[in-house]
């Protein structure tokens, strides 16, 4: 079954510093893609950045990067330069794209998140 | 204007009550979603439905309904309103692959 398991229910950093979040997934489908998103305290979902299973380079936007470890099952959020508008929750999730585990093909499964603070 | 509209954004009301929550998007994608989240879990989905005659259950459909009116239109009903079910509700869509795009959110509280 596929699974998104993020370790860290809240971390902390000081601004200007660079962060890592971690997540880990799970999936026996070849075809998937790895999604992060931000939701700050006023609520919305933001998607940050994408990495499909079949992307040989790491993606990047921004200040966002994706450490993706394939053989690891690991997709790590690195967020460079941390300004204090970067506190909020970070989820971490993913789509299987071929296989479908009863009927929900495609559907996204987030992880529990993990809270980030940026220290002044 | 938003790519994907959810109203209302807040309402509060009482057991018992049928309320429905509307998702409209302009990105012209056919998958539409609605998520549940409640505090300190991550989002859990209720309903998704791939096209206009397509509707599925998601992880937690009990207490809810959908109707998918159009490509762009996708509502989510609560026939008899229950406590439990304040939460912060989600609307999302998107196409075969790629990130979904959510709305701003709902904050539906049942006294």
């Amino acid at each position: 079954a596929q699974k998104i398991t993020q370790t860290q229910p809240g971390m902390f950093v000081q601004e200007k510093e660079a962060v890592t979040l971690d997540c880990t997934y799970d999936t026996s489908d070849p075809s998937y893609g790895l999604f992060w998103y931000k939701q700050p305290s006023s609520g919305e979902m933001i998607f940050l950045i994408y990495q499909g299973s079949y992307d040989q380079q790491n993606a990047t936007e921004g200040r966002y990067s994706l450490n993706f470890q394939k053989a690891r099952k690991s997709a790590n959020l690195v967020i460079s330069a941390s300004q204090l508008g970067d506190s909020a929750m970070y989820f971490c999730a993913m789509r299987d794209y071929l296989m479908n585990y009863g009927g929900s093909q495609g559907n996204l499964i987030f992880g529990k998140g993990t809270k980030l603070s940026v220290k002044p | 204007d938003a790519d994907v509209t959810q109203t209302p954004r807040n309402r509060i009301t009482k057991t018992g009550k049928r309320i429905m929550l509307e998702c409209s998007q302009t990105k012209g994608h056919d998958r539409m979603y609605w998520y549940r989240q409640d505090p300190g879990l991550g989002l859990r989905l209720i309903y998704y439905s791939f096209d206009v005659k397509d509707i599925n259950k998601g992880e937690i459909s009990d207490g809810y309904s959908v109707s998918r009116q159009a490509q762009a239109k996708f509502s989510l009903s609560l026939e008899s309103a229950i406590p439990n079910q304040t939460a912060l509700y989600f609307c999302a869509t998107s196409g075969e692959t790629g990130p979904q795009h959510f709305g701003d959110g709902t904050r539906l509280s049942i006294l």
